[in-house]
């Protein structure tokens, strides 16, 4: 099935600890996203790639590093896990340029439950 | 400051009628607005897009409508459904930036 595959789908770290989380998408796309989302807070921007070789930093991207791999592959890592950093995260993908202008909008994966005692 | 506002509170609607969603944002200057639907436990799913220079866009039962100058976007289902509950999520892309920005959402409740 076409679409963004992200795993894991759970984790508990503690304090301190590492993790990488690994996405992937198989629809072509140029532009990747890792997004995060808190109650009352939304969805809000950690890193994106808008095409492979590229990544920048988005609204809240201290704790963070991204790496993209390939044209398919987008991972997040969390070199020292806070409690802060419990939350949601949820990857996507879009065709920026002609494929919003055609209408279309992101592909979000399945998202990763994170939680750092 | 950038800020994009959906009402907090949920919308609770019987089904059969239109339920309305409204999104409000402030020093933006969107290009394309879109709408998404979340699920519990789930991603959100792309639903609509809407360009600065369109007024409204249906698809089926949705109808959305952007007024730039009031800087408000309007959702509508009509002859809402219970399956149509979920959160409902707004979000702006300008074309200076290659990113989507998200509302808080809207929780919908549509009863029998």
């Amino acid at each position: 099935n076409a679409g963004v595959t992200q795993t894991p789908k759970f984790q508990v770290l503690k304090t301190g600890q590492s993790m990488t989380l690994q996405c992937a998408q198989d629809m072509n796309h140029n532009s990747m996203y890792w997004y995060r989302q808190d109650p009352g807070m939304g969805l809000r921007l950690i890193y994106y790639s808008a095409s492979e070789g590229t990544t920048d930093k988005g609204e809240v991207p201290n704790g963070y590093n991204v790496s993209r791999l390939n044209k398919r592959e987008f991972s997040l890592r969390l070199e020292s896990a806070a409690p802060s950093q419990t939350s949601v995260y949820f990857c996507a993908s879009s065709e920026f340029g002609s494929g919003i202008q055609q209408g279309y909008g992101y592909t979000f994966g399945s998202g990763t439950r994170l939680t750092v005692v | 400051s950038q800020k994009i506002e959906q009402n907090s509170e949920a919308l609770n609607i019987q089904e059969g009628k239109t339920a309305t969603l409204t999104c409000n944002y402030t020093n933006y200057s969107p290009a394309y607005l879109q709408w998404y639907r979340q699920d519990p436990g789930r991603g959100p799913v792309f639903l609509l897009l809407i360009r600065e220079n369109e007024k409204e866009k249906r698809k089926e039962r949705l109808k959305v409508t952007f007024d730039t100058t009031l800087k408000q976007s309007l959702f509508h289902i009509t002859a809402s459904q219970p399956a149509d509950s979920a959160t409902y999520l707004c979000a702006l892309l300008d074309t200076g930036f290659q990113k989507l920005v998200f509302g808080t959402g809207t929780r919908l409740l549509v009863s029998p």
